[in-house]
C-alpha cells in the first residue's frame, strides 16, 4: 500500500498568514493526488485535483504543486473560513489512501 | 446540479449488518464510479471501495473483503453499501463519493452498540 505522510498534523495560524501543508508518498504517484478541506460535521470538499488544478469555485488563494512523491497545498492568505482540516488523497494505485490530516486552527 | 443524498443514521448491535443507500442525481449515473469512504469519530478518512454502475463491477479494500457488498439499482440511480458482522470499530460516518471524489454525499452515521 502507498503511505501518505502529511505534515504538520496541526498548525496554528493567523488571518492573512501564508500556510503550507505537505504530503509525501511512500512511492511515486505521478500527479494522482487531490486535496480536500473538511469542516466539522461536513463532508470533505475537493480543493485541488491532479496535484495542481484548482477546483471550480474554490478561491485562488488555494494552490497545489508537486509530482512524484512530494506535494504541497498552499493557502496564500488565510481567511477565517479556511480554519478546517485538510487531507490529501492518492489515487494512483489501490488501495487509495489519504493523508492523516492537518488541522488548521486560529492562533 | 450533481447531488448524492444518503440514507439516515443507523444504530446496530454487534454482529448485525447495515445497508446504507446513496441516491444520485444531476449527472449520467453510468458515467461515474461511486466510492465509499468512512471516518471513525475524530479520525481520518478511509477508502472502502467502489462500484461501477454500468456493470455492477466492484473493487473493495482488502480490509473489508468478505464483509462489504456494494450494489446498485440503475432504475433509481442509487447505490448501496452493506457491511456485515459489525463491531464497535465500525462505528463511523460513511460517505459515498462520485468518481475521483469530486462530489460527496452528506454522510451517514452508523453506531454499533449493544
Amino acid at each position: 500500500d502507498i503511505q501518505m505522510t502529511q505534515s504538520p498534523s496541526s498548525l496554528s495560524a493567523s488571518v492573512g498568514d501564508r500556510v503550507t501543508i505537505t504530503c509525501r508518498a511512500s512511492q511515486g504517484i505521478r500527479n494522482d493526488l487531490n486535496w480536500y478541506q473538511q469542516k466539522p460535521g461536513k463532508a470533505p470538499k475537493r480543493l485541488i485535483y491532479t496535484a495542481s488544478s484548482l477546483q471550480s469555485g474554490v478561491p485562488s488563494r488555494f494552490s497545489g504543486s508537486g509530482s512524484g512523491t512530494e506535494f504541497t497545498l498552499t493557502i496564500s492568505s488565510l481567511q477565517p473560513e479556511d480554519f478546517a482540516t485538510y487531507y490529501c488523497l492518492q489515487y494512483n494505485s489501490y488501495p487509495w489512501t489519504f493523508g492523516q490530516g492537518t488541522k488548521v486552527d486560529i492562533k | 446540479q450533481v447531488k448524492l443524498v444518503q440514507s439516515g443514521a443507523e444504530v446496530k448491535q454487534p454482529g448485525a449488518s447495515v445497508k446504507v443507500s446513496c441516491k444520485t442525481s444531476g449527472y449520467t449515473f453510468t458515467d461515474h464510479h461511486v466510492h465509499w469512504v468512512r471516518q471513525a469519530p475524530g479520525q481520518g478518512l478511509e477508502w472502502m471501495g467502489w462500484i461501477q454502475p454500468t456493470s455492477g463491477g466492484t473493487k473493495y479494500e482488502q480490509k473489508f473483503q468478505g464483509r462489504v457488498t456494494m450494489t446498485r439499482d440503475t432504475s433509481i440511480t442509487t447505490v448501496y453499501m452493506e457491511l456485515s458482522s459489525l463491531t464497535s470499530d465500525d462505528t463511523a460516518v460513511y460517505y459515498c463519493a462520485r468518481s475521483v471524489f469530486d462530489f460527496w454525499g452528506q454522510g451517514t452515521l452508523v453506531t454499533v452498540s449493544s
